[in-house]
């Protein structure tokens, strides 16, 4: 089974700081995805990656920035974390015959 | 603009009293539905995806349909370990373009 790995499960971070959520895949799959999840509003797309090197802007990526410089690894950047960016963060794959996502377990980040 | 609607909100049924949750969807040429259910805390894992009209997947006690306007999850006979909400997405034009709904958060009491 591909697993995806979040580093943190919760983060407390002060206004204005830089903060740095990672995720890494242990499969092949070449595309990654950053969504965040918040009550009423369902997930929503930040950035997402089809290979190294590569990203594009999903729905919400004012912000945010991201990295991809191995396939395994994709990183999610908040420039300077504000109190609106507290939120739920998922990461995600997409790989195999039935194009479903396959989910990290989160970071929970709040922003104080 | 694709939309996603669910429903209910929130589901409480009694264990082994079978019900349905709704997806409607707009979408313009969809390339595929997901199910997805979610544990507190947790995130999503996958559960179907459905491509065409009229197609079906079961798992267990869960099944999926699917029609050109929503989809179905039909539960049969639910247990307390089904509580937990459940994600209906859809892909359309490209990878980035998958749309979620605000799920159903479903309650079994045993």
């Amino acid at each position: 089974d591909v697993k995806v790995t979040q580093s943190s499960r919760y983060l407390v971070k002060r206004t204005g700081e830089k903060v740095f959520l990672e995720c890494v895949q242990d499969m092949d799959h070449e595309n990654m995805f950053w969504y965040r999840q918040d009550p009423g509003l369902g997930l929503r797309l930040i950035y997402f990656s089809y290979d190294v090197k590569m990203k594009e802007k999903g729905d919400i990526p004012e912000g945010y920035s991201v990295s991809r410089e191995k396939k395994e690894r994709f990183s999610l950047i908040l420039e300077s974390a504000s109190t609106n960016q507290t939120s739920m963060y998922l990461c995600a794959t997409q790989g195999g015959n039935n194009y479903g996502y396959t989910f990290g377990s989160g970071t929970r980040l709040t922003v104080v | 603009e694709d939309q996603v609607t669910q429903s209910p909100e929130a589901l409480r049924l009694q264990e082994g009293e079978s019900s349905s949750l709704n997806c409607s969807y707009t979408v313009s040429g969809l390339r595929g539905l997901f199910w997805y259910r979610q544990d507190p805390g947790k995130g999503p894992e996958f559960l179907f995806t459905l491509y065409s009209a009229g197609e079906e997947k079961e798992k267990e006690r869960l099944k999926a349909t699917l029609t050109k306007k929503e989809s179905f999850l039909h539960i049969t006979a639910p247990k307390p370990e089904d509580s937990a909400t459940y994600l209906c997405a859809v892909q359309a034009g490209g990878y980035q373009k998958v749309t979620f709904g605000t799920g159903t958060k479903l309650q079994v009491i045993p």
